[in-house]
């Protein structure tokens, strides 16, 4: 049973360009919740997915989106990079009725030049 | 300001040493759970705890909640080197679906 995956694994990115990132959730699980962990930080909640809609968005501007489609999976999309975007982009997924219940994936490093 | 405050930061010890790590807010929280993360992957979730002054050990790991379910602790029994890696707690606060988590603390344990 595959757990959480995410692509790309790196990427570089020049400030003002944009990027999308790509999340499919362990088997059985239903929500998706993304996370930005800067270098020597905790992860701070970007926003969560259920049912293809953001069920809930932490306090982040709206160059940041999300997508979630049909089958679960989830992309992050983030508009005019800057440099202060760079981070490891988290992905976690949750099985139905257990929100606090977080799998979470490798990550994606963004780094922008 | 972080909502849940770690301490140590870092810590450093010998193998087979003991150890305390510590989870505090001035918030009540639902849930709270901790994580250890190696360098290159995301978070694993080691354990969940609900009831206020819960405790729960993991094998060599013992989890704490505090009674007024603002606070928790982590105690690991003769440290192995294998124990190395970021210890996180994150909390979920009621109504809110959002985790919030603290910013770690690095643990290293020598051989």
């Amino acid at each position: 049973d595959a757990g959480v995956t995410q692509s790309p694994t790196h990427l570089i990115k020049t400030r003002g360009q944009q990027v999308t990132l790509r999340c499919s959730p362990k088997s059985g699980h239903d929500t998706v919740s993304w996370y930005q962990q800067a270098l020597g930080q905790g992860p701070q909640f970007i926003f969560q997915y259920y049912e293809e809609e953001e069920r809930q968005r932490g306090n982040f501007p709206d160059r940041f989106s999300g997508h979630q489609f049909p089958n679960y999976s989830s992309e992050l999309n983030v508009n005019a990079l800057l440099l202060g975007d760079s981070a490891l982009y988290l992905c976690a997924s949750s099985p139905p009725r257990q929100l606090y219940e977080q799998y979470f994936g490798p990550g994606t490093r963004l780094t922008v030049t | 300001t972080q909502l849940l405050e770690q301490s140590p930061q870092f810590l450093s010890i010998q193998e087979g040493e003991n150890l305390t790590v510590y989870c505090n807010s001035s918030s009540v929280f639902s849930s709270l759970q901790w994580y250890r993360q190696e360098p290159g992957e995301g978070p694993v979730l080691l354990v969940t705890v609900v009831t206020g002054g819960e405790v729960k050990k993991l094998k060599r790991l013992t989890f704490q909640f505090g009674d007024a379910r603002k606070d928790s602790s982590l105690h690991i029994t003769a440290a192995q080197t294998g124990d190395t890696g970021l210890y996180l707690c994150a909390g979920a606060r009621w109504n809110n679906n959002d985790m919030r988590f603290g910013a770690g603390t690095r643990l290293t344990v020598k051989p």
